[in-house]
């Protein structure tokens, strides 16, 4: 039980577009969904809280309209980064969770040229 | 902001050894304490978790303890083997407008040396 899955595990971009990041919970209902962001050889660094049909919650320091989160169901929250410059490279991980526990997703590797 | 800290940040030992991971948390508040197995490229594990209204918790080879007057609590590897090398994330919940989130440790790279 607990299966999270996520959709690219890997998408390569040119600079300026756009790339959208599907998470869903395959086997439960999440009342919760978050978006983290790991660089190589570092730790989980939270980028927001989304709960079902409501705005997302963004950390301090992340820009809320480069990162546009829905979660219009209790299975499956979208993180669009838009206009995707170098640095928005990255490996993005979601997770989701119905109580106090967090399940991950697979992952995403965000390459943009 | 709160914060979770973690030590060592590297950990090399035998196997068969035993390998102890500590962490700190800044929130009084947190009262659950996870902790995950990342393998490279892949997504962290929950390996165990411990709730604040008890003090140890063992599964197999793994054991957490929690130090709530201290705000410590760390994850005891017992009898390590090699697929036991990996990257360990110690995490604090912590409550911001009715909803929880994890504050993550910085994580210990673990080598078992065969």
């Amino acid at each position: 039980g607990a299966v999270v899955s996520q959709h690219p595990s890997w998408v390569i971009c040119k600079s300026g577009t756009s790339v959208k990041i599907e998470c869903r919970s395959l086997d439960f209902q999440a009342t919760t969904m978050f978006w983290y962001r790991q660089f190589p050889k570092q730790s989980l660094m939270l980028m927001a809280t989304s709960n079902e049909g409501s705005k997302a919650t963004y950390e301090q320091g992340v820009e809320k309209d480069k990162f546009l989160i829905n979660h219009a169901s209790l299975t499956l929250s979208t993180l669009t980064v838009t206009s995707a410059h170098p640095e928005d490279s990255s490996f993005y991980i979601c997770s989701a969770s119905a109580r106090e526990t967090q399940y991950f997703g697979p992952g995403t590797r965000l390459t943009v040229l | 902001g709160e914060n979770v800290e973690q030590h060592p940040s590297t950990l090399s030992v035998q196997e068969g050894d035993s390998a102890v991971i500590k962490c700190t948390y800044s929130d009084s508040a947190s009262n659950y304490f996870p902790w995950y197995k990342q393998e490279l490229g892949k997504r962290p594990q929950l390996i165990i978790d411990i709730r604040s209204n008890v003090g140890e918790k063992k599964d197999q080879r793994i054991a957490v303890t929690l130090n709530k007057t201290a705000k410590h609590f760390s994850l005891h590897i017992t009898e390590t083997q090699p697929e036991d090398s990996a990257v360990y994330f110690c995490a604090a919940n912590t409550a911001t407008s009715g909803t929880y989130k994890y504050i993550f440790g910085t994580g210990t790279r673990l080598k078992v040396l065969a």
